[in-house]
């Protein structure tokens, strides 16, 4: 396909489950974000890729989270000891230039994480 | 980073103009406005963005006031596939991600 595709589209964690996300970003795409989205609020930068580098992880809420992207093209999403103030939808973007703010980033639909 | 004021929801009917409204006093000189919707359950999707002058693309139109306080975004002819939440974000140049408020939840209706 030629957009960013996610998976799983639905996880169940049960709390202390460790989950990982996966996402597809764009070929030769060399931007990549996580985002968080709670129910009913817009989306939170989580952490930013340029190819295989992770330039910024400000917004990661714990080290429960870590984020990798080891060739430059896929992207894990893993959460440690899940909680279940970590449900929420996790986005994943990327975009073809490097971070410049007048490219659009192109979104996946998401992976709608529940922690029971 | 400034901070953009939306509102909560507005209603439009269909085939008629949306106009949707965004203030941002505090915009500083290097700030580009954009706008992304988000349909339900979907990611969100780039509409347009601009820095100083108006803007057209093919989905919108954005007004910018020569003050550039506030702006806005035109949807010429809202279909009902256009109900989503409408995000007018600012970003800086350099700065790597967008920050998202709560936006503006558009309902067209038939």
């Amino acid at each position: 396909g030629a957009g960013v595709s996610q998976s799983p589209r639905y996880k169940v964690a049960k709390r202390g489950q460790d989950v990982a996300l996966r996402c597809d970003p764009i070929s030769g795409h060399v931007s990549l974000f996580w985002y968080q989205q709670a129910l009913g609020q817009g989306p939170e930068f989580l952490t930013y890729f340029q190819n295989e580098a992770q330039l910024d992880k400000s917004g990661l809420p714990s080290d429960r989270f870590f984020a990798e992207r080891p060739e430059g093209s896929v992207s894990t999403l893993k959460i440690q000891r899940t909680q279940q103030e970590d449900s929420a939808v996790y986005l994943c973007a990327s975009s073809s230039r490097q971070g410049a703010p007048n490219t659009e980033a192109f979104f996946g639909q998401g992976t709608r994480l529940t922690v029971v | 980073d400034a901070k953009t004021t939306q509102p909560t929801s507005m209603d439009c009917a269909e085939g008629r103009a949306a106009n949707l409204p965004c203030n941002h006093s505090t915009i500083s000189g290097n700030e580009y406005v954009y706008w992304y919707r988000q349909i339900h359950s979907q990611g969100p999707q780039y509409i347009i963005h601009g820095l100083k002058n108006n803007e057209t693309n093919e989905m919108a139109s954005l007004i910018i006031t020569e003050d550039r306080k506030s702006s806005t975004l035109i949807l010429p002819h809202a279909t009902l596939r256009d109900t989503a939440v409408y995000y007018c974000i600012l970003e800086r140049a350099g700065r790597r991600a967008l920050t998202f408020g709560s936006g503006t939840r558009l309902q067209v209706q038939p």
